[in-house]
């Protein structure tokens, strides 16, 4: 299936420092959106770039995506306990839209 | 307020016991899906919905049914389960729109188990 792989799988950082996931896919997309978990509980989503665009921001989120390498890179600047999730992105195929794949994942830890 | 809402949110069953697991949302939208989540393996799709009557599979759609009789209902219903069905799903909805389904907004989780 058209499953992303977010990179790392985990990822652990002080308060304060950045944090950078990444993901790839496979095929050709319609929009790449990345969603964030709270253990065990429902996802909610953080921003949704079209595949026309290149970088979108929303507060402390940066997201890239690069589909000439079918990539996309999620950065938390000054990141706070409270980031501490997991990440993942999910990819809407561009000639089946009415899928919404998602990836394994990236688990942020980040301590006080 | 906007929600999707998943019902039960636990449930412990025995083998071959049939279960459904409901899911409403009140956004009016058109795209609901189930999803199942296991370590390591991310969410994973079981079946999805365009529309009222329009279901489809998702990619690990064995062992479940579901139905979309009304917009706002995407029910899984689980006819004979097994323990490998044990997991957490979730059920999600989003605006599908002209360019591809927009934002999802997901239910709460129902974490299954199967003996």
């Amino acid at each position: 299936s058209q499953q992303g792989e977010e990179d790392p799988q985990a990822l652990s950082i002080q308060e304060g420092e950045n944090a950078t996931m990444n993901c790839s896919y496979k095929t050709s997309i319609n929009n790449l959106q990345w969603y964030r978990q709270n253990s065990g509980r429902g996802l909610v989503h953080l921003i949704l770039i079209r595949s026309n665009e290149r970088e979108k921001h929303s507060g402390r989120l940066r997201v890239t995506l690069d589909t000439s390498k079918k990539s996309s890179s999620l950065l938390i600047t000054a990141s706070r306990a409270a980031d501490t999730a997991s990440y993942f992105c999910a990819t809407v195929s561009f000639t089946g839209f009415q899928k919404l794949v998602f990836g394994t994942g990236t688990r942020l830890l980040v301590s006080p | 307020e906007a929600q999707v809402t998943q019902n039960p949110r636990y449930l412990i069953t025995v083998t071959g016991k049939k279960l459904t697991v409901t899911c409403s949302q009140n956004m009016n939208h058109e795209y609901m899906s189930w999803y199942r989540q296991d370590p390591g393996l991310g969410l994973r799709q079981i079946y999805y919905s365009m529309n009222v009557e329009v279901t489809d599979k998702g990619d690990v759609p064995e062992g479940y049914k579901v139905s979309r009789k009304e917009k706002r209902n995407f029910p899984l219903i689980l006819e004979s389960p097994s323990p490998n069905q044990t997991s957490l799903y979730f059920c999600a909805s989003s605006q599908g729109t002209g360019i591809g389904i927009a934002e999802a907004f997901f239910g709460q989780g129902t974490r299954l188990t199967v003996v």
